[in-house]
């Protein structure tokens, strides 16, 4: 069974880093292809992608978000750690972290096909001083 | 990056009604699509991916359409459990981007 769980602190104030770590079972991250995705959601707002890393230690961060955050990962651990260095309020969020699975190109289109399959409970941080 | 859209942002729907919720993409994103359901307090359910790809366990009911930039999720005959939030979200580059989701709620 796959599963996915994230831990980090529940409170941290501005201008503080973030540090949220993902711990999976089910699957090791030195799979071909395999990933993890972070992803956040604000309360009562939609989802917002942050980052993935794959098992060739390929990484991708999002455009507005990339001068603060830092995914890495540690097979032995099978644990995926997000940093996020400057913490506002606005930054008040749930955080999840999911599996990145992926199925071959179609007999049309190149490239593999990449989804988020399995997530995890998420976590709640709250930044307040 | 690749904006994503969807419409409608709501729609109070009935049970058994047949439902469909649009995405559009900024530039041509081939099949490179999935949607997800999220339940109020719970993380997101992958639903389709590759635009038309059914996940393993997901009802039938559940169908995806669409290549380039106009995707439909079709949802057959909506039952109760299927009030929820629908999420498309881009895999064609990165980074990865959501729409900004489509609440179904009971009419």
């Amino acid at each position: 069974q796959v599963t996915l769980k994230e831990s980090g602190p529940v409170l941290v104030k501005p201008t503080e880093t973030l540090t949220l770590t993902c711990t999976v079972s089910g699957f090791s991250l030195s799979n071909a292809r395999m990933g993890v995705s972070w992803i956040r959601q604000p309360p009562g707002k939609a989802l917002e992608w942050l980052a993935h890393i794959f098992s060739n230690d390929e990484k991708s961060y999002s455009t507005s978000l990339k001068s603060r955050l830092t995914i890495s990962k540690d097979t032995s651990k099978s644990q995926v750690v997000l940093t996020m260095t400057n913490m506002d309020p606005v930054d008040t969020a749930t955080y999840y972290c999911a599996r990145i699975a992926h199925q071959p190109p179609g007999t049309t289109t190149a490239y593999y096909y990449y989804y988020m399959d399995v997530w995890g409970k998420g976590t709640t941080v709250t930044v307040s001083s | 990056d690749i904006q994503m859209t969807q419409s409608p942002s709501s729609l109070s729907a009935s049970v058994g009604d047949r439902v469909t919720i649009t995405c559009r993409a900024s530039q041509s994103i081939s099949s490179y699509l999935n949607w997800y359901q999220q339940k109020p307090g719970k993380a997101p359910k992958l639903l389709i991916y590759a635009a038309s790809s059914l996940q393993s366990g997901v009802p039938s009911r559940f169908s995806g359409s669409g290549s380039g930039t106009d995707f439909t999720l079709t949802i057959s005959s909506l039952q109760p459990e299927d009030f929820a939030t629908y999420y498309c979200q881009q895999s064609y580059s990165t980074p990865a981007t959501f729409g900004p989701g489509t609440k179904v709620d009971i009419k």
